[in-house]
């Protein structure tokens, strides 16, 4: 089975801090997003990476980088967390080919005061 | 862009009883992706099926089946046999054939299922 591990299922930050979200895949895939999920909102993508070293924008990348030093790890930070950043993170990882889905990590409810 | 719309913010279904959850998409693409993800809560998001656009035949995962439209482009699940344990948010979701980076995700529909 395939298996994506976050950091932690629940965190809370203040205002300004700086804060890393964590990822882990034990699959080899190469391919591993992040996306934060809001009520009403469905799953919006922030980062997504294809292979080590390698990032691309998703469509809400405006306060978040990342970071992939590892294949199987994919970190999503938040340079200055602001409140407008509570939210519930998603990590998921998939293969390059075309026919593969997406597997999804426990997620990460993240609040900042 | 693609979008994904899931009308039916919430539903409930009686255990035992069928249910329908709708999902409509827009693309001007020919081959793509269409998947049904569920959410337990505070569990993870897994898949519960996937259709393959080329596909005329509606797949089906033992309770779980779709209704894919393509010409309409709708792509309803329908849960038979309904159980406590599909209580859950489903997703509806879209991928390019030629992006398999890009998912665009509906906003969601959380079931309900009475004993």
């Amino acid at each position: 089975d395939v298996k994506v591990t976050q950091s932690s299922r629940y965190l809370v930050k203040r205002t300004g801090e700086k804060v890393f979200l964590e990822c882990v895949q034990d699959m080899d895939h190469e391919n591993m997003f992040w996306y934060r999920q809001d009520p009403g909102l469905g799953l919006r993508l922030i980062y997504f990476s294809y292979d080590v070293k390698m990032k691309e924008k998703g469509d809400i990348p405006e306060g978040y980088s990342v970071s992939r030093e590892k294949k199987e790890r994919f970190s999503l930070i938040l340079e200055s967390a602001s409140t407008n950043q509570t939210s519930m993170y998603l990590c998921a990882s998939s293969r390059q080919g075309h026919r593969d889905t997406q597997y999804f990590g426990p997620g990460t409810r993240l609040t900042v005061l | 862009a693609q979008t994904v719309t899931q009308s039916q913010p919430e539903m409930s279904v009686q255990e035992a009883e069928t249910v329908t959850l709708s999902c409509t998409y827009d693309t001007s693409e020919s081959d793509y992706y269409l998947f049904w993800y569920k959410q337990p809560p505070s569990r993870q998001m897994i898949l519960v099926i996937r259709q393959e656009a080329y596909k005329q035949q509606n797949a089906t995962e033992n309770r779980f089946s779709v209704n894919f439209q393509k010409a309409a482009k709708s792509f309803s699940l329908k849960i038979s046999d309904s159980q406590l344990g599909d209580a859950a948010m489903y997703f509806c979701a879209y991928r390019s054939r030629n992006n398999n980076n890009d998912m665009r995700f509906g906003a969601g529909t959380r079931l309900t299922v009475k004993p």
